[in-house]
């Protein structure tokens, strides 16, 4: 059964202060593994898709990286505006819909 | 360009009445996706369509849930004799093709009470 396991639940941060969340991942036959983010009240906002091992994607401040097992987004010197939580997901099927981690709630305090 | 749009954006619903969520995906998009999130957790899929063909329905918790998308561009997802358990966000999402990115809407809020 394809599974998603995020970590920490939640991570406090100062502003500057560097950090990774991590995404653990068991699928049949990666299809593409995907980061969000999401606001409160809000759906969930596109970030990145990594489809292969060794495949890194950059935005701004946010980096994504995958391995075989898991992946991780790598937040550099981050401001306040990065509070959200970040969703990971696998496509999983014929059909490629998407299997979610619980999330990762961050906060960056000024 | 537009996105994915849902209406209401919140819905109240007194316990056993009938409720339909709509969904606008991207204009072109086949593939639409609809997605259950309770509070504090990840979305959890519901339902799949490929134009107006329904072609994985395995998420609907029970046969009080129906999806339909009749014309392959709006979708509604009906709730019959809605439940507490039901109160959640719905969110939907459309991708131009199977196994392509997914954007979301915003989502509906429904609160059972």
């Amino acid at each position: 059964e394809d599974q998603v396991t995020q970590s920490p639940e939640a991570l406090r941060l100062q502003e500057g202060e560097s950090s990774s969340l991590n995404c653990s991942y068991t699928v049949s036959g990666l299809r593409g593994l995907f980061w969000y983010r999401q606001d409160p009240g809000k759906g969930p906002e596109f970030l990145f898709t990594l489809y292969s091992a060794g495949e890194e994607k950059e935005k701004e401040r946010l980096k994504a990286t995958l391995t075989k097992k898991e992946s991780f987004l790598h937040i550099t010197a981050p401001k306040p505006e990065d509070s959200a939580t970040y969703l990971c997901a696998v496509a999983s099927g014929n059909t490629g819909k998407l299997i979610f981690g619980q999330g990762t709630t961050l906060q960056v305090k000024p | 360009g537009a996105g994915v749009s849902q209406s209401p954006r919140y819905k109240v619903a007194k316990r056993g009445q009938d409720v339909a969520l709509r969904c606008d995906p991207i204009s072109g998009h086949v593939s639409l996706f609809w997605y259950q999130q309770a509070l504090g957790q990840g979305p959890e899929f519901l339902t799949y369509f490929q134009n107006e063909a329904q072609l994985d329905k395995s998420g609907l918790p029970s046969d009080r849930f129906f999806a339909e998308r009749p014309e392959g561009s709006v979708s509604t997802l009906k709730i019959q004799r809605t439940q507490q358990e039901d109160s959640a966000v719905y969110l939907c999402a459309s991708s131009p093709r199977r196994q392509e990115t997914q954007y979301f809407g915003p989502g509906t809020r429904l609160l059972v009470l």
